[in-house]
């Protein structure tokens, strides 16, 4: 079972669509992070915040825009998007720096 | 040039085998290592960190050479279930994380 929880685990949405997917741990993290991978590729790197301040952005379009609550919650709000934003959103948090990732399930998002 | 290079595979062993993936960085400054399991359609899971002695984990073994920027992972006596992809993940300062591209194992009965 993961300990970082990811809502919902598939969304279906159009172009002109908003939308927001989900994280939430409680292993006491200080760091979140959103990952975006597509099939046979490695995850890549949208965002990172560090006690709920966005510390990277990688540089990512402003049609993705995170948000972080608090320290257990971070968010990822859609807002139109394109067909190739279709992919598996991953969320992740991780201890201090130099630490391990631990994932949840992903968020697979399919835009039409 | 990559920060993490992996042979992406497929390696096709028999079942019983002792399989060897192969990973290479380019930051001498890397601090961290991990190596990721990840199964079709599913998120990456920690596998195991690998440490500057060299670790084992059951059938697991990791090791590290900064000298040459070379990090190994050993699975002895493989099973079908350990069929996945295998990322190599490499820290530098701070949280940002550089992944390989991933090897895929297939391991038959």
């Amino acid at each position: 079972d993961t300990e970082v929880t990811q809502t919902p685990k598939h969304l279906v949405m159009g172009m002109t669509n908003k939308k927001s997917l989900k994280c939430e741990q409680h292993m006491g993290h200080r760091a979140m992070y959103w990952y975006k991978q597509k099939a046979k590729k490695p995850p890549e790197l949208m965002f990172v915040y560090s006690y709920e301040k966005l510390s990277i952005n990688e540089s990512v379009p402003s049609r993705f825009s995170p948000e972080c609550p608090n320290s257990s919650l971070l968010n990822l709000h859609l807002h139109a998007l394109q067909p190739e934003d279709s992919a598996l959103y991953l969320c992740a948090s991780s201890g201090q720096g130099n630490s391990p990732l631990h994932f949840g399930n992903g968020t697979r998002l399919t835009v039409t | 040039r990559k920060e993490v290079e992996q042979d992406p595979g497929p390696f096709n062993v028999p079942e019983g085998a002792t399989v060897a993936f192969n990973c290479t960085y380019s930051n001498s400054a890397s601090q961290s290592f991990f190596w990721y399991r990840q199964d079709c359609r599913k998120e990456p899971k920690l596998l195991m960190s690998v440490y500057s002695s060299g670790n084992e984990d059951g059938r697991f073994t990791a090791q590290v050479d900064k000298s040459s920027k070379y990090i190994s992972l050993f699975i002895r006596d493989s099973q079908p279930s350990d069929s996945a992809t295998y990322l190599c993940v490499v820290g530098n300062s701070g949280y940002a994380l550089n992944f390989g591209k991933g090897t895929s194992l297939l391991v038959t009965p």
